[in-house]
């Protein structure tokens, strides 16, 4: 099946550095690749949507300046927390889904990011 | 907007009971809805999925959901569960576009008593 690879699995980072986070489809073309932060116990909350090619379309409260999202082709999106702070230590999960209607989402493992 | 409301936060069963976890979503055209599990240390799995046609849906690992449009609702069930449906499951839904984006529920965590 469909396999979304991200990367790293896991980071720790100074406070003030910038991470960047990878999000691959290794066997299908996502036009459109979604981004989500998952807290301790709680559910994942969409940060951006971003398809291939345009610029991500981030959802309130997200501060695009700091969550840096590229989407430059068809297999990759990567995430870049810029600046980052202990406050930005989170779960970041990647999805991805090709243009087909009612195609599926398919979930990345995951990058725990801890920021010291 | 889309939103998602799960209710039951936590849910403590013992084997072999039977489940039923409750998805409440509010947008008025016609949506997509789906149930995805996160086994302990795993990434998100999809469960099921709903997009038209027949309103019970059946699942992998015996689950079913029901869509009912009248009470914005697609309840997960599950007859007799087992100790290794402990996890935590996801309610999800779009405005029915692949390009629109999914919104989760707060999730449900299970936990099975064996």
């Amino acid at each position: 099946g469909a396999v979304v690879s991200q990367h790293p699995s896991r980071v720790i980072c100074k406070s003030g550095t910038s991470v960047k986070i990878e999000c691959r489809s290794l066997d299908f073309q996502a036009t459109t690749m979604f981004w989500y932060r998952q807290f301790p116990k709680q559910s994942l909350m969409l940060m951006a949507t971003s398809n291939e090619g345009s610029k991500a379309t981030y959802e309130q409260g997200v501060e695009k300046d700091k969550f840096l999202i590229n989407h430059a082709s068809l297999t990759l999106s990567t995430l870049t927390v810029t600046s980052a702070h202990p406050e930005d230590s989170s779960f970041y999960i990647c999805s991805a889904r090709t243009a087909i209607n009612n195609s599926p989402l398919h979930f990345g493992n995951g990058t725990r990011l801890t920021v010291t | 907007a889309q939103s998602v409301s799960q209710h039951n936060h936590h849910v403590i069963l013992s084997e072999a009971a039977s489940l039923e976890l409750g998805c409440n979503y509010s947008y008025g055209g016609t949506v997509n809805l789906f149930w995805y599990v996160q086994y302990p240390g795993q990434h998100l799995q999809l469960l099921l999925k709903y997009f038209s046609g027949d309103p019970l849906v059946k699942g992998i690992k015996g689950f079913e959901a029901e869509f009912i449009k009248s009470k914005f609702s697609f309840n997960l069930r599950k007859p007799s569960v087992q100790w290794s449906d402990t996890a935590e499951y996801f309610c999800a839904v779009n405005a029915g576009s692949s390009a629109s984006k999914i919104i989760f529920g707060s999730g449900t965590r299970l936990s099975i008593r064996p």
